[in-house]
């Protein structure tokens, strides 16, 4: 069975400065999905960014960014310039590529944003 | 583009009683979950449809856990009897087709069991 493990469970960064949150994997198959998603607290969770395992380029959107390193089955999510908003628990998850048996979570970093 | 609707919001009620939680997915969404969150832990996958069929069941208790998906749109999560340990968020989600597609989630629905 898959694991995803989130070695910090709190991370807390000053506003604008720049945070990267941690997350390693355990899988035997070689086409899967990696995700970052976001949940605010009593807010519905929100996907931040998505990286296929076959591509070698990271994934960017806008602030957000990845260092996905397939053979250390390692995914971090780095936060550049970091925003009030961005005070959430985050979640790296797991799916295969047939997509069967759903997402697999991380235990979640809980991010602290300093003013 | 409307976004997964579940009700109600929150549900408290004593162990050993009966609650049902109610999911509508994003319209022309093929796959829908349901996953619970216990406080402190990320999201554990209940159970995947595939329009109306079960797709994967594996980690449902289902001598207390019951779903149905019927018609291939909103889908039900039953709990009866509940137990202390159900209390947890309950998150439906839906995706286009599944696979490796996006999953988007509803708001959640908070149960406490006491």
């Amino acid at each position: 069975a898959q694991t995803v493990t989130q070695s910090q469970p709190e991370m807390s960064v000053q506003e604008a400065e720049t945070v990267t949150l941690s997350c390693t994997y355990d899988t035997s198959e070689s086409d899967y999905y990696l995700f970052w998603y976001k949940q605010p607290p009593s807010r519905q969770m929100i996907l931040v960014i998505r990286q296929e395992a076959y591509k070698q380029q990271n994934a960017t959107e806008n602030r957000f960014s990845v260092n996905f390193q397939k053979a250390a089955k390692s995914f971090s999510l780095k936060i550049s310039d970091s925003q009030l908003g961005d005070a959430a628990m985050y979640f790296c998850a797991y799916i295969s590529g047939g997509g069967a048996d759903g997402l697999t979570f991380g235990k979640g970093t809980h991010l602290i944003i300093q003013p | 583009e409307a976004g997964v609707a579940q009700s109600p919001r929150y549900k408290i009620i004593e162990k050993r009683q009966s609650v049902a939680f109610w999911c509508n997915p994003i319209s022309g969404h093929a796959t829908l979950y349901w996953y619970q969150q216990i406080l402190g832990q990320g999201p554990k996958l209940l159970i995947q449809f595939q329009n109306n069929g079960v797709v994967d069941d594996s980690q449902l208790p289902k001598d207390r856990f019951s779903a149905e998906r019927l018609k291939g749109v909103d889908s039900t999560l039953k709990i009866q009897p509940a137990k202390l340990e159900d209390s947890a968020v309950y998150l439906c989600a839906s995706s286009l087709s599944g696979r490796q597609e996006t999953q988007y989630f509803g708001p959640g629905t908070r149960l406490l069991v006491l």
